[in-house]
């Protein structure tokens, strides 16, 4: 069975841009959550969807959205694009919203220029 | 509000001996207490996990964790260190019962074996 699969790898933007990070969770998962690691740093909470709607926010500006489809697969949006946005971005999978344990991803390591 | 502490960026170790990482977590006793492993240019996987019922866990690859409340800890140790040991770990809770989806972690500690 397929794992968390998240797209693309790695980009690259310039400071201003808009990006739009893409997340498969595992088949039968109904829960995504989105993380940032910042190099050196654990990871830290953004955002988690189940069954389309938003059950958890982290302490990030407005410029950051995502959403939840149909499918279960996830996107992450990110406006204004600033230099402190360069990141790993990892997507984490579960069965329920409340269930503790989670499937990453390999994440989308994000450079802003 | 929750929060997590592991003490100490980088552990080196030779090969055989013991891996210790430590972990604090804050206030209250967190519902859940988990343990990943990052290697490079991947994503977390997860070692081991607590949530109720006895304190010592075991996980994957030969590590434990003890929960100790009286110490507000959840250290990471694994008897004999192995090459393939060398990764970035990281403790992490979940701050509620109904927050399965949110996981604080700390700051991870990077596990360097020597031959």
């Amino acid at each position: 069975d397929a794992g968390v699969t998240q797209s693309p790898t790695h980009l690259i933007k310039t400071r201003g841009q808009h990006v739009t990070l893409r997340c498969s969770p595992i088949s039968g998962h109904k829960s995504v959550s989105w993380y940032q690691q910042v190099l050196g740093q654990g990871p830290q909470f953004i955002f988690q969807y189940y069954e389309k709607e938003e059950r958890g926010r982290g302490n990030f500006p407005d410029r950051f959205s995502a959403r939840q489809f149909p499918n279960y697969s996830s996107e992450l949006n990110v406006n204004a694009l600033l230099l402190g946005d360069s990141a790993l971005y990892l997507c984490a999978s579960s069965q329920t919203s409340f269930e503790n344990i989670q499937y990453f991803g390999a994440g989308t390591r994000l450079s802003v220029l | 509000a929750q929060s997590v502490t592991q003490l100490g960026s980088h552990v080196s170790v030779s090969e055989g001996a013991l891996v210790l990482l430590r972990c604090n977590y804050s206030s209250s006793v967190p519902p859940y207490l988990f343990w990943y492993v990052q290697y490079p240019n991947q994503g977390l996987q997860l070692l081991l996990k607590y949530t109720t019922g006895a304190t010592l866990v075991k996980g994957i690859n030969g590590f434990e964790a003890e929960f100790k409340k009286s110490e507000t800890s959840f250290h990471l140790t694994k008897p004999s260190a192995h090459m393939s040991d060398a990764a970035e770990y990281f403790c992490a809770v979940t701050p509620s019962y109904n927050q399965g989806g949110k996981l604080i972690f700390g700051q991870g500690t990077e596990l360097s074996v020597k031959p």
